[in-house]
């Protein structure tokens, strides 16, 4: 595809599931990036890789978040036993690996607990 | 650490006047200064950016900012606006290349433009 693709684009949880955001980044992108969006909040961030190594995952408010990029290409985003505050859109981004370089978005997710 | 603040949560405008969104940041090293817009139910699409060099960038759109070093600010400004600029606004700043950055931002608090008819 042309962009950054995400799925799905919408997720309804009941507290205490498990969930898993799929984000599938522009081809040959290095950098992969993940943010949390609350609701009237810019994003936030929570985890980068390059390739396949995670480098930085200082953002992730708890140890419930886990987050996966094994071949260096699609990534996902997990949570476990998720919490109301978990409510929110999950953007994921891609560049080429460049500090400075664009980041390009997908549409993100939207996950709201219950 | 950066921070970025956004002064103003909301700006309405009339079509066809200028206009003048704020942002600040604060960090301890170099930084690169980037504007993203967020149409409803979109993903953020870069409208400009700074890196180096002439402290004024023109980005898409119609859209410009000025970096003012000593102010620590970078506004985005547009002399005439139209209804398709209704959007919100993401001011984000990250580290330069110079450290070890690789390019993770720090967002504000985003500013809701709407345009009126």
């Amino acid at each position: 595809g042309a962009g950054v693709s995400q799925s799905p684009r919408y997720k309804v949880a009941k507290r205490g599931q498990d969930v898993a955001l799929r984000c599938d980044p522009i081809s040959g992108h290095v950098s992969l990036f993940w943010y949390q969006q609350a609701l009237g909040q810019g994003p936030e961030f929570l985890t980068y890789f390059q390739n396949e190594a995670q480098l930085d995952k200082s953002g992730l408010p708890s140890d419930r978040f886990f987050a996966e990029r094994p071949e260096g290409s699609v990534s996902t985003l997990k949570i476990q036993r998720t919490q109301q505050e978990d409510s929110a859109v999950y953007l994921c981004a891609s560049s080429l690996g460049l500090a400075g370089g664009e980041q390009y978005f997908g549409p993100g997710t939207r996950l709201t607990v219950t | 650490a950066q921070s970025v603040t956004q002064l103003d949560s909301q700006v309405p405008v009339f079509e066809e006047a200028p206009v003048e969104l704020r942002c600040n940041y604060s960090s301890s090293v170099s930084v690169y200064l980037f504007w993203y817009v967020q149409y409803p139910n979109q993903g953020l699409q870069l409208l400009l950016k700074y890196l180096s060099g002439s402290t004024l960038v023109k980005g898409i759109n119609g859209f410009e900012a000025e970096f003012n070093k000593s102010q620590t600010s970078f506004h985005l400004r547009k002399p005439s606006v139209h209804i398709s600029d209704t959007a919100e606004y993401f001011c984000a700043v990250s580290g330069d290349a110079g450290g070890t950055s690789y390019g993770k931002l720090t967002f504000g608090q985003g500013t809701i433009l709407t345009v009126h008819p």
